[in-house]
């Protein structure tokens, strides 16, 4: 079974441009939660979806965007980058998430590291 | 805003020693798990203990629950070069809209000398 595939594993961006980050989870799983990973604030949570709906989102502010597609792979979507969203972005998967099956544990990709410039 | 704590942020051990990371969280949980992480590339899943459960191995794994104090550990036994990473608990906290959310303390950076 292929593990989570999250392209492109790097990424150099100038201020003020938009990027968009993909995310294929694990066959048949159907929950894609995103973090985001700086030495300063550590994994932070950013958003999850589930059957194309985005069922939480962490702390962070609008320019943050995702989606999720009916085969379960997932974007998400910066704008307006700032030096500060340089950060390695994780993507992970399982198969329900908590709701239905609390005791799960998450899949991760090997991320995307975005360097803003 | 992280929910563990773990601790020490380092530790640096020879090889064939044990290694213990302790973490502790803020609210109720469903499940702590641990991950490691290899030089800034992705989590790999460790070990996941139920919050009824009060310990479990996972071969040189060994990890203890007290929710009483909120807290957890981690026991690398005989410790070897290849376990150098750092290592991160998670809780997975009930969430509105049965959301899947994990929670990440700041790790601990494990270096292991040969």
């Amino acid at each position: 079974k292929a593990g989570v595939t999250q392209t492109p594993r790097y990424l150099i961006k100038t201020r003020g441009q938009q990027v968009t980050l993909s995310c294929s989870p694990i066959s048949g799983h159907r929950s894609v939660s995103w973090y985001q990973q700086t030495p300063g604030q550590g994994l932070q949570f950013l958003f999850e979806y589930f059957s194309e709906t985005q069922r939480n989102k962490g702390n962070f502010p609008g320019r943050f965007s995702g989606r999720q597609f009916s085969n379960s792979r997932s974007e998400m979507n910066v704008s307006t980058l700032e030096l500060g969203d340089s950060a390695l972005y994780l993507c992970a998967s399982s198969p329900f998430g908590g709701s239905i099956l609390p005791d799960t544990e998450a899949f991760f990709g090997q991320g995307t590291r975005l360097t803003v410039v | 805003s992280q929910q563990g704590e773990e601790d020490p942020q380092a530790l640096s051990i020879q090889e064939g020693e044990n290694a213990t990371m302790n973490c502790s969280y803020k609210t109720s949980i469903n499940n702590l798990q641990w991950y490691r992480q290899n030089s800034g590339r992705g989590l790999v899943h460790l070990i996941l203990i139920r919050s009824n459960e009060r310990e479990k191995h996972s071969g040189r794994l060994r990890v203890t629950l007290d929710t009483s104090k909120k807290s957890s550990s981690l026991l690398i036994t005989a410790s070897r070069a290849a376990d150098t990473a750092s290592y991160f608990c998670a809780t997975d906290s009930p969430f509105e809209a049965g959301s899947y959310q994990l929670t990440f303390g700041k790790g601990t950076k494990l270096s292991v000398i040969p």
